[in-house]
């Protein structure tokens, strides 16, 4: 089975709907990243957890909210979706022991028209 | 300014040759670096990371870190087709925007 895991894996909604984006691992990492990904634009960061009480905006979080539940999982919802959120979404988790090397899921690819 | 900028790319490399990729950074404070090699349509894995100045070699790929320029560089020797991919550049949680790789065979 993945190490770290996201749910759905394809999603089209509509402009002005909430979408929640769930990732799990069994990794046993503390820290736990949201990021999305455009073409040409490389990995840009949510928002990050280091532990189950600790959460962090990255470099785009506006229009975006997250929830830690326990130390595997760690939600990414969009409160109203809008076109330019479609993109391509990733959680990692990473590993303090291996100076924060990341592992990432598969990725979740949201359309939103 | 990014924090992270990678050389734009594509880059087109014959199979054998060596490929090339460069990266700086903004933040002097800065102890970890990591390469992330991404195929079409994947997730990001791991291909090395550096913290200390110098040389880190690993098979067919070296990595050079100059923290006093604030650069980290990957070389890939003897470039082969499986090798053509998106390689990412990242200081800690910060990523590059990538640069292309195509190994011609």
């Amino acid at each position: 089975d993945a190490d770290v895991t996201q749910t759905p894996r394809n999603r089209i909604t509509k402009t002005g709907k909430r979408i929640m984006l769930e990732c799990s691992q069994t990794k046993g990492h503390d820290r736990m990243y949201w990021y999305r990904q455009d073409p040409g634009l490389g990995l840009r960061l949510i928002y990050y957890s280091f532990d189950v009480k600790d959460i962090n905006k990255g470099e785009i979080s506006d229009g975006y909210s997250v929830s830690r539940q326990a130390q595997a999982k760690f939600s990414l919802s969009l409160e109203s979706a809008i076109p330019n959120q479609t993109a391509l979404y990733f959680c990692a988790t990473s590993d303090a022991l291996v100076r924060e090397t990341q592992y990432f899921g598969p990725g979740t690819r949201l359309l939103v028209l | 300014q990014k924090e992270v900028e990678q050389n734009s790319g594509p880059l087109s490399v014959p199979e054998g040759a060596i490929a090339s990729l460069n990266c700086t950074y903004s933040d002097r404070g800065s102890q970890s670096f990591f390469w992330y090699r991404q195929y079409s349509g994947k997730s990001p894995e791991l291909i090395m990371f550096i913290y200390s100045n110098g040389d880190k070699e690993d098979g067919r790929f070296t990595a050079q870190l100059n923290k006093a320029s604030q650069y980290v560089s990957l070389l890939i020797r003897d470039s082969q087709p499986s090798d053509s991919a998106t390689y990412l550049c990242a200081v800690k949680e910060r990523f590059g925007a990538g640069t292309t790789v195509t190994v011609r065979a």
